[in-house]
């Protein structure tokens, strides 16, 4: 099995910056993914990290340590549309490959 | 082109009836995966076919079963309903199977309630 945590909630400020951890604990790992999930909506991609290191598309970055079991996603330049919730997913190659997704955060960009 | 369709959007059912879900995938996309969203648990993987195949199983009871078509739309089964099984049932494509790392696109989702 394998263990994926995040914040449950988070707040920002429009224009700001805010980073949301994701740590998991898995023996198959095979990549960490990030959704976005607005309310009543369907998740939509973000990002996929197999390698070391961070990614960067646009305002949103996503940054993967293997060795710690840790990813953030980070988001600059906050806009009250980035209010929904973030989702992290791992890809885990134990018994066949399936994702796995953490409980989601909940950001709330206020103006 | 057109997204993943998820018919019907909302269902009401009562306790030991069964339902069917229906998901037709981007045009293209061989991988279908399911999802079980709920506000407790989050979403759980439930099952992803590929190419008419299963290729895993997430755990569910056997209630929950599901098939793929050759033209890879797929549907998903939920016999003798639960109360607990009240939720958003998702449907996700992907051109690749999800071991190959290809990103979900996710339908709307299916609100399942059981009375």
């Amino acid at each position: 099995g394998q263990n994926i945590d995040q914040p449950t909630e988070m707040t920002a400020t429009e224009g700001a910056i805010v980073q949301i951890n994701c740590t998991y604990q898995t023996s198959g790992f095979n990549g960490l993914f990030w959704y976005q999930q607005h309310a009543g909506e369907a998740p939509t991609f973000l990002s996929y990290n197999v390698l070391d290191g961070l990614e960067e598309k646009g305002r949103f970055s996503s940054f993967l340590s293997r060795s710690k079991g840790y990813s953030y996603l980070l988001l600059k330049e906050l806009q009250m549309k980035d209010s929904a919730s973030y989702l992290c997913a791992v890809l885990n190659s134990n018994s066949g490959y399936a994702l796995n997704f953490g409980k989601g955060t909940s950001l709330l960009v206020t103006p | 082109k057109a997204g993943v369709t998820q018919t019907p959007r909302y269902l009401i059912k009562t306790r030991g009836q069964q339902v069917t879900l229906s998901c037709s995938p981007i045009s293209g996309h061989r991988s279908v995966s399911w999802y079980q969203q709920t506000p407790g648990q989050g979403l759980q993987f439930l099952f992803e076919y590929f190419s008419e195949t299963q290729r895993n199983k997430g755990n569910f009871p056997g209630r929950f079963s599901g098939r793929q078509f050759s033209n890879s739309r797929s549907e998903m089964n939920v016999s003798t309903l639960e109360l607990g099984d009240s939720a958003l049932y998702l449907c996700a494509s992907s051109l690749d199977s999800v071991g190959s790392g290809a990103p979900l696109h996710f339908g709307n989702g299916t609100r399942l309630t059981v009375t």
